[in-house]
């Protein structure tokens, strides 16, 4: 079965600086899609992120990029020039067949002013 | 656009009642919906998957008998809680993926709604 793990309970950033939110994964499949999702404090989930296993180019989307390394399973987040409105809950996730996704543990982002 | 609403987004009830809460894509059609349940400070757990027009697939360990889940047509899909407890009270949340969306964010993404914070009393 599919695992995700996020490693980091809590990150504190200052704003404009840079910061990256590390997930990994664990999985025997080849072909699959990773997700970042944002849960700020009214608790809506938001995509930032996603990123197709297929795809060797890192995605990026404004502010967010990814690494996505598919040999080591690991797939983080790095928010730049990072902003108040950035504090938030972040959440990997896997997507397993048929288009179930598993999440991790969720990393508790904090920008200090 | 991929917007998702529920409704309500909050709902008190007593004990032994039983609880619908609606889940709807507005701009998109949703062949398949999700509904999740998040305990505070948590991550989101499945609770089943819903493809319109046939019986939803529910996670191990989910009661069907409790957790009703319709999904009738491409934009609507609802959940019902029966005979609520006090440890059913938590954050529900749904989702819903569509083949046909176009661009960037495509038919494999799951758009979340807002969520529907149950209180059992």
């Amino acid at each position: 079965a599919q695992t995700v793990t996020q490693s980091q309970p809590e990150m504190s950033v200052q704003e404009a600086e840079t910061v990256t939110l590390s997930c990994t994964y664990d999985t025997s499949e080849s072909d699959y899609y990773l997700f970042w999702y944002k849960q700020p404090p009214s608790r809506q989930m938001i995509l930032v992120i996603r990123q197709e296993a297929y795809k060797q180019q890192n995605a990026t989307e404004n502010r967010f990029s990814v690494n996505f390394q598919k040999a080591a399973k690991s797939f983080s987040l790095k928010i730049s020039d990072s902003q108040l409105g950035d504090a938030a809950m972040y959440f990997c996730a896997y997507r397993s067949w048929p288009n179930k996704l598993i999440f991790g543990t969720g990393t508790l982002l904090a920008v200090q002013p | 656009g991929a917007v998702v609403s529920q409704h309500p987004s909050w709902v008190i009830c007593k004990s032994g009642t039983s609880v619908k809460i609606e889940c709807r894509s507005l701009d998109f059609q949703a062949t398949t919906m999700f509904w999740y349940r998040q305990f505070p400070k948590q991550s989101l757990m499945l609770m089943a998957t819903s493809n319109e027009g046939s019986k939803a697939t529910y996670e191990q360990g989910v009661e069907k008998d409790k957790f009703l889940i319709n999904h009738a047509s491409l934009t609507l899909s609802t959940l019902t809680v029966t005979s609520a407890h006090p440890e059913d009270s938590s954050f529900y949340i749904c989702s819903a993926t569509d083949p046909g969306l176009a661009g960037e964010l495509t038919a494999d993404t799951q758009y979340f709604g807002p969520g529907t914070r149950l209180t059992v009393l």
